[in-house]
């Protein structure tokens, strides 16, 4: 099983309408976890974190967190075409000394 | 400077040849991260560092991999004997708590 798992994707999703992506990870003492969204060719960016149970909203988009579940998610309203990038969960587990794992990213796609 | 900095951005090798990638995090931040991401995957942790003590190497780094952080400050990534399979984007990223920021990474081709 791999420490944090994401559906590769790609989801396709109309301008205008809501993407949700999800994520979940095999380490349960995880800690933090974070939304990075990547274009092709370029270095990740950070866009969301969340360390409590429960939703953190930020502009359009909102993370979602179920420690008990393993899970967590981002939601992105109003989805515009520069949304379009693949989206990558990661986890800092304090069980490995704060080490953070990344998952292998949902590419989205979003169609005018 | 406000980011993570990475040189070179690009690098193109011969199989073989040493390559050393250098990169400067953010200036208050005490940890350090070397990544390497291919063409469809999520980057995959190499190793990090707590100010000048590394703390983990992961498992799949071969021995033609080191990685140093002598003063806290700026690190080296050194791949010796590099071979096709090594071409990659390498990352670096820093933090201070829990989030961290990437550089813009160095592109290695080996050909």
């Amino acid at each position: 099983q791999k420490e944090v798992e994401q559906n590769s994707g790609p989801l396709s999703v109309p301008e205008g309408a809501i993407a949700s992506l999800n994520c979940t990870y095999s380490d349960r003492g995880s800690q933090s976890f974070f939304w990075y969204r990547q274009y092709s060719g370029k270095s990740p960016e950070l866009i969301m974190f969340i360390y409590s149970n429960g939703d953190k909203e930020d502009g359009r988009f909102t993370a979602q967190l179920n420690k008990a579940s393993q899970y967590v998610s981002l939601l992105i309203r109003d989805s515009q075409p520069s949304d379009s990038a693949t989206y990558l969960c990661a986890v800092n587990a304090y069980s490995s000394a704060s080490k953070i794992i990344f998952g292998s990213g949902t590419r989205l796609s979003i169609r005018p | 400077d406000t980011g993570v900095s990475q040189d070179p951005r690009h690098k193109i090798t011969k199989r073989g040849q040493n390559v050393t990638f250098r990169c400067d995090p953010i200036s208050e931040h005490n940890r350090l991260y070397w990544y390497r991401q291919t063409l469809g995957q999520g980057p995959e942790f190499l190793t990090y560092f707590q100010n000048e003590a590394q703390l983990e190497k992961s498992r799949l780094l071969s021995d033609r991999f080191s990685a140093e952080r002598p003063k806290g400050s700026f690190s080296t990534l050194e791949i010796q004997r590099t071979e096709q399979g090594d071409s990659a984007m390498y990352l670096c990223a820093s933090n201070w708590r829990t989030e961290a920021f990437f550089g813009q990474g160095t592109r290695l081709t080996v050909v």
